[in-house]
């Protein structure tokens, strides 16, 4: 079984504070990484995905990928109250032809 | 651009109705899944679509049958719903040419009684 971790949190930050998730997975043979994010009760919305090792960037949100370690971080910068949701890391297993596997979120809070 | 449109978006069935959930998109995707939510367990993958004219089973297909009537359209039928289908149900689509995310329609809450 292809297996996607994550911390389920909550995890609580500060207005204007940087939010770390982390993501391990399991098979070493994964192509790409997707991160979603989810308001309760919505569906998931893809914020970035990373295909190479190390850091993309795309506004305020960093996606970080260590191939060797098998693990993938998303940073957001300054967060804001409207960026608390939850956070799924999705990862692509090799030979599966883009059936993702999730993970099953982290839970982030920004607090005013 | 609607993107992927599900419906119903709320539906109550007793134990041993039927029903088809629809789903369709307007990005020419060729890829399209069913996946299934519940607390706990995130996202499973029910059904997948590669392309039209192709289905194939996904993490949890026990109790579910689908059906890609063309490019635009996958539906998920359940022939005689049981209370452990009560979950909430989204349909995504993708296209792995252009980076393989997919697009999540609105999703189904369904709760079986």
């Amino acid at each position: 079984q292809k297996e996607v971790e994550q911390n389920s949190g909550p995890l609580s930050v500060p207005e204007g504070a940087i939010a770390s998730l982390n993501c391990t997975y399991s098979d070493r043979g994964s192509q790409s990484f997707f991160w979603y994010r989810q308001y309760s009760g919505k569906s998931p919305e893809l914020i970035m995905f990373i295909y190479s090792n190390g850091d993309k960037e795309d506004g305020r949100f960093t996606a970080q990928l260590n191939k060797a370690s098998q693990y993938v971080s998303l940073l957001i910068r300054d967060s804001q109250p409207s960026d608390s949701a939850t956070y799924l890391c999705a990862v692509n297993p090799q030979g599966s032809n883009y059936k993702l596997t999730f993970g099953k979120g982290t839970l982030l809070t920004v607090n005013p | 651009n609607a993107g992927v449109t599900q419906t119903p978006k709320f539906q109550v069935l007793k134990t041993g109705q039927s029903m088809t959930l629809q789903c369709a998109q307007d990005m020419n995707h060729n890829s399209m899944y069913w996946y299934r939510q519940d607390p706990g367990m995130g996202l499973r993958l029910i059904y997948y679509s590669a392309s039209e004219g192709t289905t194939d089973k996904g993490e949890v297909p026990n109790g579910y049958n689908v059906s890609r009537l063309n490019k635009r359209e996958f539906s998920l039928r359940l022939e005689s719903a049981a209370p452990s289908q009560t979950s909430v149900y989204f349909c995504a689509s993708s296209e792995p040419g252009q980076g393989g995310g997919y697009t999540f329609g609105s999703g189904t809450r369904l709760t079986v009684v």
